[in-house]
């Protein structure tokens, strides 16, 4: 699987665009990128997940650049609730290629 | 409604004291697996299944057994436990590793 970068940290103002980048640049054409978060201690929450498409969601949406090299995740208004590690992950969709996490980006959310 | 449910959710234990934790998942789903979280290294798969009696190693096996007897219970096993498996677990399952993975509330495991 193509590996990710993400910032290590960000901060969002409470009702705001929280804006989530990941790099991939590695990806190949049959990876998705997929983005969960992880709600202090909690088990991983899965966001969104796309190919090449913009994708949308009740919780976000994601941008991908036409050359897929990198992707976005927007909150479109953030609360207090979605502090969290948000987790980029790029895969394949095969029976042999399970979830890879890496360090995620903590989003702070600040009223 | 849909869960994966792990137990206990706390434990604290004794060096070499055998212990399990338990996984279930009430959604048929086919795929689960098992990670453990520490800090500065994020989340590891221990351990994965894709069906009934089919599991393969994760990145970080050593020292964990588990088995799938039944498709909704993924137990892991810690036959003689040390120190450096004090660790917060989680579950996992999805309908294949194709779809997305619903996780458990996590474990925090103390081994002294």
């Amino acid at each position: 699987d193509a590996k990710t970068t993400q910032p290590p940290s960000m901060d969002c103002a409470e009702g705001r665009a929280a804006n989530l980048p990941c790099n991939h640049s590695t990806i190949s054409g049959n990876e998705y990128v997929y983005w969960y978060r992880q709600i202090h201690s909690q088990g991983p929450q899965y966001i969104i997940h796309g190919l090449k498409n913009n994708e949308t969601n009740e919780m976000a949406s994601l941008i991908i650049t036409e050359d897929r090299k990198s992707s976005t995740l927007i909150l479109p208004h953030a609360t207090l609730r979605d502090t969290a590690v948000y987790y980029c992950i790029v895969r394949l969709e095969s029976r042999d290629t399970p979830l890879v996490f890496g360090k995620g980006t903590r989003l702070s959310v600040i009223a | 409604e849909a869960q994966v449910t792990q137990n206990p959710r706390y434990l604290i234990t004794v060096t070499g004291k055998k212990l399990t934790v338990t996984c279930s998942q009430n959604m048929n789903h086919e795929y689960m697996s098992w990670y453990r979280q520490d800090p500065g290294l994020g989340l590891r798969q221990i351990y994965y299944s894709m069906n009934v009696e089919v599991t393969d190693k994760g990145d970080v096996p050593e020292g964990y057994k588990v088995s799938r007897k039944e498709k909704r219970n993924f137990p892991l096993i810690l036959e003689s436990p040390s120190p450096n498996q004090t660790s917060l677990y989680f579950c996992a399952s999805s309908p294949s590793l194709q779809n997305e993975q619903f996780f458990g509330p996590g474990t925090r495991l103390t081994v002294l």
